[in-house]
């Protein structure tokens, strides 16, 4: 059980394109996704929490205009990198918690974006 | 200072070693404390999962948590090449809110 789905596993695109990323719980209802960045060698750094039906709330320094958040169902959040340039290259991670007590977080396999 | 800290190793161990992987933290309202094993290009995979003080077994893995003196510990018996992996440790100040992480600790387990 609890299985989080992140689509696509691999982006090359050119610079000034827009991205992007979906997460998807398949077995529960996610009232909660996080959006992580981490660089090789590196832990995960939160770029942004989203509950089901309001806005992002988004960590300190993250461009919330760069990265645009999306969560509008229990099963369902976006993240889009919109004009990516060659810096916003990075592994990006989604995880999702349910509603019940206790839930811990549980993670997609990653997205690798590589802007050319 | 981070507010968690995890030697990022490398760790290389032989095949059948008991593993002892470490975090330690400075906050002391951390409540709920994790462990993620991460594969090289993969996301983490929820290992053990503790609220507050004391162990838990799961298999192979031991998970421990010492409040007072801000520690948590994975162990893992019997290791296997399997095994070789970035193993993270995490922790939360209640049940919903966000993760914060240690650097992880990168464990090679030869044959």
């Amino acid at each position: 059980g609890a299985v989080v789905s992140q689509h696509p596993s691999r982006v090359i695109c050119k610079s000034g394109t827009s991205v992007k990323i979906e997460c998807r719980s398949l077995d529960f209802q996610a009232t909660t996704m996080f959006w992580y960045r981490q660089f090789p060698k590196q832990s995960l750094m939160l770029m942004a929490t989203s509950n089901e039906g309001s806005k992002a709330t988004y960590e300190q320094g993250v461009e919330k205009d760069k990265f645009l958040i999306n969560h509008a169902s229990l099963t369902l959040s976006t993240l889009t990198v919109t004009s990516a340039h060659p810096e916003d290259s990075s592994f990006y991670i989604c995880s999702a918690r349910g509603r019940q007590f206790n839930q811990p977080q549980h993670f997609g396999d990653g997205t690798r974006l590589s802007i050319l | 200072q981070k507010e968690v800290e995890q030697d990022p190793g490398p760790l290389s161990v032989p095949e059948g070693a008991i593993v002892s992987l470490n975090c330690t933290y400075s906050n002391s309202a951390f409540q709920y404390f994790m462990w993620y094993r991460q594969y090289s290009r993969k996301g983490p995979e929820l290992l053990m999962y503790t609220y507050s003080s004391g162990n838990k077994e799961d298999g192979r893995f031991t998970a421990q948590v010492d409040k007072s003196s801000k520690y948590i510990s994975l162990f893992i018996r019997d290791s296997q090449p399997s095994d070789s992996a970035t193993y993270l440790c995490a922790m939360g100040y209640n049940q919903g809110g966000k993760l914060i992480f240690g650097q992880g600790t990168e464990l090679s387990v030869k044959p």
